[in-house]
């Protein structure tokens, strides 16, 4: 079965300070992945989405990237934070064929940043 | 940006039926309707989808009208573990713009 893992779990960073938050996906081959941020009462905002390693689309323009080195492996990074920056990031996952896809959430990082 | 409109939220009795609309007037031809739904501090999750035929799965029922332009999810017997905010979502790619939701509460 499709497992998908997000570390850490809980992040607390100062303001300035890089990001990086990894995503694993295991049992599937060649998925579609997708980083979301949802801020505090609101609804998910698609942030990345990446169909192939390498191949990666973005969003919203915004201090943060996205970089995909392994078929399975998702990574959102920051060079600088910002005070805006503090979220719940989710990682998501679906089948990279088809036009019907439902996606697969991880458990997601809650980062705060002071 | 999210092309579908839901109420903030809604409540409804433990064991009656829930019933959340959703407008989505702009959905093209080829999109699908999506519904997930979130429970606190955890990741969505799918619930069902459809694209012009209602669909019922164990989870719940979708019924969409003949103009496509809104929908419903129905919850056939509503538990308090249903107390979520729910999603309702128009795509025809893999690409997912999720609205605020439906913060559906649950009373016993």
């Amino acid at each position: 079965s499709q497992t998908i893992h997000q570390w850490p779990a809980t992040l607390v960073q100062p303001v300035g300070s890089p990001l990086s938050l990894e995503c694993t996906v295991e049992g599937t081959s060649n998925p579609n992945l997708y980083w979301y941020r949802q801020a505090a009462g609101r609804g998910l905002q698609l942030l990345f989405y990446s169909i192939g390693i390498d191949q990666i689309s973005s969003e919203v323009p915004q201090n943060l990237s996205a970089s995909r080195p392994q078929d399975r492996q998702f990574i959102l990074s920051s060079k600088k934070l910002l005070l805006s920056d503090s979220g719940f990031y989710l990682c998501a996952w679906a089948l990279g064929t088809g036009s019907v896809n439902e996606q697969f959430f991880g458990p997601g990082t809650r980062l705060t940043v002071l | 940006d999210a092309k579908t409109t839901q109420p903030p939220s809604m409540d409804c009795a433990e064991g009656r039926a829930a019933n959340l609309p959703c407008n989505h007037s702009t959905i093209s031809g080829n999109e699908y309707v999506y519904w997930y739904r979130q429970i606190h501090s955890q990741g969505p999750q799918y619930i069902i989808h459809g694209l012009k035929n209602n669909e019922t799965n164990e989870m719940a029922s979708l019924i969409i009208t003949e103009d496509r332009k809104s929908s419903t999810l129905i919850l056939p017997h509503a538990t308090l573990r249903d107390t979520a905010v729910y999603y309702c979502i128009v795509s025809n790619f893999n690409k997912f713009y999720f609205g605020s939701g439906t913060k559906l509460n649950v009373k016993p």
